[in-house]
């Protein structure tokens, strides 16, 4: 257990399903983060969180809605996929205070678009 | 069509050597590394951290080095162990940057062979 949670781990879900990705993390964090995670490719940051407010947005299809309720829970809305939009997704958070930048992630959740 | 995925490097070490797995970094400015490690099935996990104020760092069982002068930063495992066995990732943040911007590079997969 890192201390932030993702469910579920595995989903499936048809092109025209609705579906949502859930974040928790228990370490006081300010900052959270969405990673897309395809095999043999480096990590795509696709969005950031700072004190609820999102500060970045890296060219994200609009089929992917995230929503940031507060410091500790993080949504990953997903309409109208595509099948290469099959990967792993990850969550993480940080603390920007203090000088420690590393980020901690969630187990992720391996998405399958059908 | 789909897009082809980048090749992922791979070491393969024998149980008990010494295993170097190096990253090439872009940004001469970059002041933070990081060295993630990714077990299959999990997200990535912190392993070790050196600012760009400093040559080396060590920890347990590991030590990152860093060459500013090439943009070279490699990691040192000593006597792998089969649960070394993962995908490790370099991230950097660049000096001057959002401080929780990290970026990653592709990773290397190491096998430790009993």
């Amino acid at each position: 257990e890192t201390g932030v949670t993702q469910t579920p781990r595995h989903l499936v879900m048809g092109m025209t399903n609705k579906k949502s990705l859930k974040c928790e993390q228990h370490l006081g964090h300010n900052a959270m983060y969405w990673y897309k995670q395809s095999a043999k490719k480096p990590l795509e940051l696709m969005f950031v969180y700072n004190f609820k407010e999102q500060t970045e947005n890296n060219s994200v299809p609009s089929r992917f809605s995230p929503e940031c309720p507060n410091s500790s829970h993080l949504f990953l809305h997903l309409h109208t996929l595509q099948p290469e939009d099959s990967a792993l997704y990850l969550c993480a958070s940080s603390q920007q205070e203090g000088g420690s930048y590393g980020y901690t992630f969630g187990s992720g959740t391996r998405l399958t678009v059908v | 069509g789909e897009s082809v995925g980048l090749h992922l490097p791979t070491l393969s070490v024998q149980e008990g050597d010494n295993s170097i797995i190096n990253c090439a970094y872009s940004n001469s400015a970059s002041d933070y590394f990081i060295w993630y490690k990714q077990e299959s099935g999990k997200g990535p996990q912190f392993i070790i951290d050196i600012r760009s104020n400093m040559d080396k760092r060590q920890g347990q069982r590991v030590t990152v080095l860093l060459n500013k002068t090439v943009k070279h930063l490699s990691l040192q495992i000593a006597a792998t162990q089969p649960g070394d066995s993962a995908v490790y990732f370099c991230a950097e943040i660049p000096y001057g940057g959002a401080t929780n911007k990290l970026i990653f590079g592709t990773g290397t997969l190491l096998a430790v062979q009993p």
